[in-house]
């Protein structure tokens, strides 16, 4: 079965701080794709990143960077130096070939960036 | 850049009422989705649509929702009675034969 974990629920952090979002993931298949989405308080969804299975090279983008380990079934998230900007909901997804590609979300992360 | 629009962006109805909710996909897509988000939960999967015909749906899609594509163009979803329960965010997404999804702003429903 397909299941999406993103323990924290809510974080709060002081503009400039560091953060880092976990998302855990399961899935038997050997061939999958892993998302972030950013949903800010207007509701769309924001696509941040895809990474496929086959590829654990870390991504910095900017201020974003993810940390993808099979090893721990993790694809973690940081944003450095947050900003007030940054305050939103993250969605980690789960996408799988043999159940058609259709997404499997977390739960989301709350991230309130305090000035 | 081309992208998925959906109309209306909110949409208000009475519970029993029957809703439309319209997506235009990106236009040499041919995979269309549906996805629903209560308010303060996550995104849910409703629907997958291929090749004029569903190609699998969740437990939330009953009886009560039905997805079409009447033209070469729009993605429909019909909630036929609307429940209380049905307000929620409503998301449809489009892809090719990549496996990223793009997805459209969204309609929020709300049922009274």
């Amino acid at each position: 079965a397909q299941k999406v974990t993103q323990a924290q629920t809510e974080i709060s952090v002081v503009e400039k701080e560091d953060v880092t979002l976990d998302c855990v993931y399961e899935t038997r298949d050997t061939t999958y794709y892993l998302f972030w989405y950013k949903q800010p308080p207007s509701g769309e969804l924001v696509f941040l990143i895809r990474r496929n299975s086959f590829d654990e090279q870390n991504e910095i983008s900017g201020r974003y960077s993810w940390n993808f380990q099979k090893s721990t079934s993790s694809f973690n998230f940081t944003i450095t130096a947050s900003q007030v900007v940054d305050s939103a909901v993250y969605f980690c997804a789960l996408s799988e070939p043999i159940y058609g590609q259709n997404f499997v979300f977390g739960p989301g992360t709350r991230l309130s960036v305090l000035p | 850049e081309p992208e998925v629009t959906q109309t209306p962006s909110h949409q208000v109805t009475q519970m029993g009422q029957e809703v439309i909710l319209r997506c235009v996909p990106i236009s040499n897509h041919l995979y269309f989705y549906w996805y629903r988000q209560i308010l303060g939960q996550k995104v849910e999967f409703l629907v997958s649509f291929y090749n004029n015909e569903i190609s699998e749906k969740s437990e939330i899609f009953d009886d009560q929702f039905s997805v079409e594509r009447p033209d070469g163009s729009n993605f429909t979803l019909k909630i036929r009675s609307t429940k209380l329960e049905d307000s929620a965010m409503y998301f449809c997404a489009s892809r090719e034969m990549t496996y990223e999804q793009y997805f459209g702003p969204g309609t929020r429903l709300t049922v009274t």
